[in-house]
């Protein structure tokens, strides 16, 4: 299964909406659908599982949600430790994959 | 907490060896399938292989099929990667990561902080 994020890079202010995209190229079954934050320097970390179930410990200005093919995570109000790169993964099928990322940067 | 710590990567010629270890803390290793996942300078995130709880299912990338063996010594809470005959396009940051369940067909939820491996001649 491919995924394509959208867009490739946010330019964004703290405080500000943020919405990406994941579109994949066949249906993801039961929703099983991650998102992954990653700073420069640091493995990626779970955000969002199941396509809308927040990871522990991650705050709720981050939420997940869509079905089938196309996926958003949406982040509430950009704080300033919120500026990384994020990738969404599915785990329906084998081999797991990875979208290309998105990058959210400071405008 | 989960710890999840990488070591054996380094610069290597193409076509040799070189054999990673992750080693693990904090939960009961034994009840959870891990995996590698790569990531190349500057670029995404690619799922290298995975092993069950038990070590009885393994799978694998078909960019590393044949090449990669993943194993795990459940009493020495370790896991391993062999990669053999390695190639330029084989260079990256190695990670770890700790399937949600024992299986392996859920998402990676604790992740080591990688190890980079970098193959030129």
């Amino acid at each position: 299964i491919v995924l394509t994020q959208s867009p490739g890079t946010l330019s964004l202010s703290p405080g500000e909406r943020a919405t990406l995209s994941c579109r994949a190229s066949q249906s993801v079954s039961s929703n099983y659908l991650a998102w992954y934050q990653q700073k420069p320097g640091q493995a990626p970390r779970l955000l969002i599982y199941g396509a809308s179930s927040r990871a522990t410990g991650i705050p709720d200005r981050f939420s997940g949600s869509g079905s089938g093919t196309d996926f958003t995570l949406t982040i509430s109000r950009l704080e300033p430790e919120d500026f990384a790169v994020y990738y969404c993964q599915q785990y329906t099928s084998s081999p797991k994959t990875f979208g290309q990322g998105t990058k959210v940067d400071i405008k | 907490q989960v710890q999840l710590v990488e070591s054996g990567g380094g610069v290597v010629q193409p076509g040799r060896s070189l054999r990673l270890s992750c080693a693990a803390s904090g939960f009961t290793f034994s009840t959870y399938a891990m995996h590698w996942v790569r990531q190349a300078p500057g670029k995404g995130l690619e799922w290298v292989a995975l092993i069950s709880y038990d070590g009885s299912n393994k799978d694998y990338a078909d960019s590393v099929k044949g090449r990669f063996t993943i194993s795990r010594d459940n009493s020495k809470k370790k896991l391993y990667l062999q990669m053999n005959s390695l190639r330029a396009e084989d260079t990256a940051v190695y990670y770890c990561a700790k399937d949600r369940w024992g299986s392996g067909y859920y998402y990676f939820d604790d992740w080591g902080q990688g190890t980079l491996v970098t193959v030129s001649s």
